[in-house]
């Protein structure tokens, strides 16, 4: 069975520009979770959709934003793009919702803004 | 609110030597607790996690944890180290469909 796949790989952006990122789940995996890795905030949690709906967001600003589509796939925006944006958001996948449900992550996709 | 701590953020460790990586947790409720793997310029690698079916869990690649309810603990353990260990090891609580991660370990292998 396929993994997670994310793309782009990498994105070079400039400040001010916004930035679509893609997330194709596990098959059969309906859940799909979004997260920030950078050297400074470690791994932080974006949002959880289910069934095309957020089910959980993290503290981050309005400018994130995501959303899922019917065959679980998923996206997630950023708009007017700071220095601080740069990063690796990885995607994650599981079965359904609920926190007993292992999540098994993408490649990810390294962003950064000049 | 959860948190996850792991002590060292940087381990060195001969090539047959055992491998142990700390992790404590809080939550207000019982946890499920994972340990992940990341590889240079990869994604994160699911270890194993805790499902509270027993307080000693088998992961992949010989790895194994001990959950231990009145430290507050879940540590990571390997009998003997490989080359192929080199990474960076996290530690996440879940709670409420959100995984609560550790700084991290970053583990170097000496031959």
């Amino acid at each position: 069975k396929a993994g997670v796949t994310q793309t782009p790989r990498y994105l070079i952006k400039t400040r001010g520009q916004q930035v679509t990122l893609s997330c194709s789940p596990i098959s059969g995996h309906r859940s799909v979770s979004w997260y920030q890795q950078t050297p400074g905030q470690g791994l932080q949690f974006l949002f959880e959709y289910f069934s095309e709906t957020q089910r959980n967001k993290g503290n981050f600003p309005g400018r994130f934003s995501g959303r899922q589509f019917s065959n679980s796939r998923s996206e997630m925006n950023v708009s007017t793009l700071e220095l601080g944006d740069s990063a690796l958001y990885l995607c994650a996948s599981s079965l359904t919702t609920g926190d007993h449900y292992e999540q098994y992550f993408g490649p990810g996709t390294r962003l950064t803004v000049t | 609110a959860q948190s996850v701590t792991q002590l060292g953020s940087h381990v060195s460790v001969s090539e047959g030597a055992l491998v142990l990586l700390r992790c404590n947790y809080s939550s207000s409720v019982p946890p499920y607790l994972f340990w992940y793997v990341q590889y240079p310029n990869q994604g994160l690698q699911l270890l194993l996690k805790y499902t509270s079916a027993a307080t000693l869990v088998k992961g992949i690649n010989g790895f194994e944890a001990e959950f231990k309810k009145s430290e507050t603990s879940f540590h990571l353990t390997k009998p003997s180290a490989h080359m192929s260990d080199a990474a960076e090891y996290f530690c996440a609580v879940s709670v409420r469909r959100e995984l609560t991660f550790g700084g991290g370990t970053r583990v170097l292998v000496k031959p």
